[in-house]
């Protein structure tokens, strides 16, 4: 079954500690993305790649690093820099572009919390 | 800038219909999506419009209007089940989706 996976379900952060949250895919998509949630508002784009061993900054980078040294993996790293970390975390795929109708696919999230 | 703007909050009673808006100024536009996500869950995905017009799958449809920056989705014979969120999502000029607050709908026997 293709889809994409993300773990841990639960993370507990000490002050001054960087997390990894992992997010692995076998959709073969080319595309992923690293999404923060909080309650009541919408998702909100921290990193993107289009490409291995690319990627870009979203609206809210500060404090988050990734990489992308395989196109099936994007982890995505919380450092002590990021001073409001409690959030949901959703790590999505698809095919880059912007005129396929394909949708991106969501993991199903990791839930970020502070000791 | 980018806005996207959906209610809040709608309830609705089981076997009835729904519509929830979603108004957007974005930089460009390539597409809407529509998706479900029910608590402490993955968005799933329900429905993409590019051009004018409706679209519909089952119980749900989706409407679009390019010159007003507007769409709706529209469901129908609600059951209980389809208590969630939904977010409306507007993919910008560089390909990245831009998300709304999400509706939280309920529905009630």
């Amino acid at each position: 079954d293709g889809g994409i996976t993300q773990s841990p379900k639960y993370l507990f952060r000490k002050e001054g500690q960087n997390v990894t949250l992992s997010c692995e895919q076998n959709l073969n998509h080319d595309a992923m993305y690293w999404y923060r949630q909080d309650p009541g508002q919408g998702l909100r784009l921290i990193y993107y790649s289009q490409i291995v061993n690319d990627f870009q900054k979203g609206d809210i980078a500060e404090g988050y690093s990734v990489s992308r040294e395989k196109k099936e993996s994007f982890p995505l790293t919380v450092t002590s820099a990021q001073k409001n970390p409690t959030a949901f975390y959703l790590c999505a795929s698809s095919i880059w572009g912007t005129v396929s109708n394909q949708p991106q696919h969501f993991g199903d999230g990791t839930r970020l919390s502070i000791l | 800038g980018q806005n996207i703007d959906q209610p809040t909050e709608m309830t609705a009673t089981e076997g009835a219909i729904v519509q929830i808006n979603c108004t957007y100024q974005t930089s460009g536009f390539n597409g809407l999506f529509w998706y479900q996500q029910h608590a402490g869950e993955a968005p799933t995905f329900l429905s993409y419009n590019v051009l004018d017009g409706l679209e519909e799958k089952g119980r749900f449809s989706s409407f679009l209007s390019r010159s007003k920056g507007y769409s709706y989705l529209l469901l129908k014979e609600l059951q209980m089940k389809d208590s969630a969120s939904y977010l409306c999502a507007v993919r910008d000029s560089w390909g990245k989706l831009q998300f709304g607050a999400g509706t939280q709908v309920v529905v009630t026997p």
